[in-house]
């Protein structure tokens, strides 16, 4: 079956502007979760939703990342006045539930700030 | 929270050696153990896992062993290809928190 797609692959944005990133998970799957990865770096978790519940905003790094899933089907995070920093591979995963589940990857969105 | 720590951070080995890549976790709660390779410019892909209930785990070449005493868990390639060569990712997950080794730079030459 189709797996988890991401859009869009790259983007390049200025300093200041506002960016929107798009999480397609695999069908029925309840649990997604937003990785970041830096150039050459591990992956650091950003946000996780299961289901309808309210989302583990833990990892966003500041109050300018945020995220949404709606219909508990499609993401999207948002990362408002881009700073040069936030330039990185942004990954998305889901997994058939919540807990100690395989996550699936995308093929991620790589983001540079100009 | 969880803290993760992966080493070596680059490693060579030449085709046809085993390779072994080491991480150890902090926080005893975690109970569960996934490895991703990552080929340049790819997604992550899961290559095995390990629960918190099993020692050790093996798939063909691969293999993985946890003690969860020491908090340590360990990445094994055997009979190493040059296909093989990636970046490889532990990680330990508790309650709802996936955190990640900073990775394992693997090159095998032929």
């Amino acid at each position: 079956g189709a797996g988890v797609s991401q859009s869009p692959s790259n983007k390049v944005t200025e300093k200041g502007k506002d960016v929107e990133l798009r999480c397609d998970p695999i069908s029925g799957h309840t649990a997604l979760y937003w990785y970041r990865q830096s150039l050459g770096q591990g992956l650091e978790f950003l946000i996780y939703f299961q289901g309808n519940s309210a989302p583990d905003k833990s990892g966003l790094p500041s109050d300018r990342f945020s995220a949404e899933r709606t219909g508990g089907s499609v993401s999207t995070l948002t990362i408002q006045r881009t700073q040069q920093e936030d330039s990185a591979v942004y990954l998305c995963a889901s997994s058939r539930a919540g807990g100690a589940e395989t996550q699936y990857f995308g093929p991620g969105t790589r983001l540079l700030v100009l | 929270g969880e803290n993760v720590e992966q080493h070596p951070s680059t490693l060579s080995v030449q085709e046809g050696d085993s390779a072994v890549i080491k991480c150890t976790y902090s926080d005893s709660a975690s109970n569960y153990f996934p490895w991703y390779k990552q080929e340049l410019g790819k997604r992550p892909q899961l290559i095995i896992d390990i629960r918190s209930n099993v020692g050790e785990k093996k798939d063909q070449r691969i293999a993985v062993t946890l003690n969860k005493t020491a908090k340590h868990f360990s990445l094994h390639i055997t009979e190493t290809q040059p296909e093989d060569s990636a970046v490889y990712f532990c990680a330990a997950y508790n309650n709802n928190d996936m955190r990640f080794g900073a990775g394992t730079r693997l090159t095998v030459k032929p």
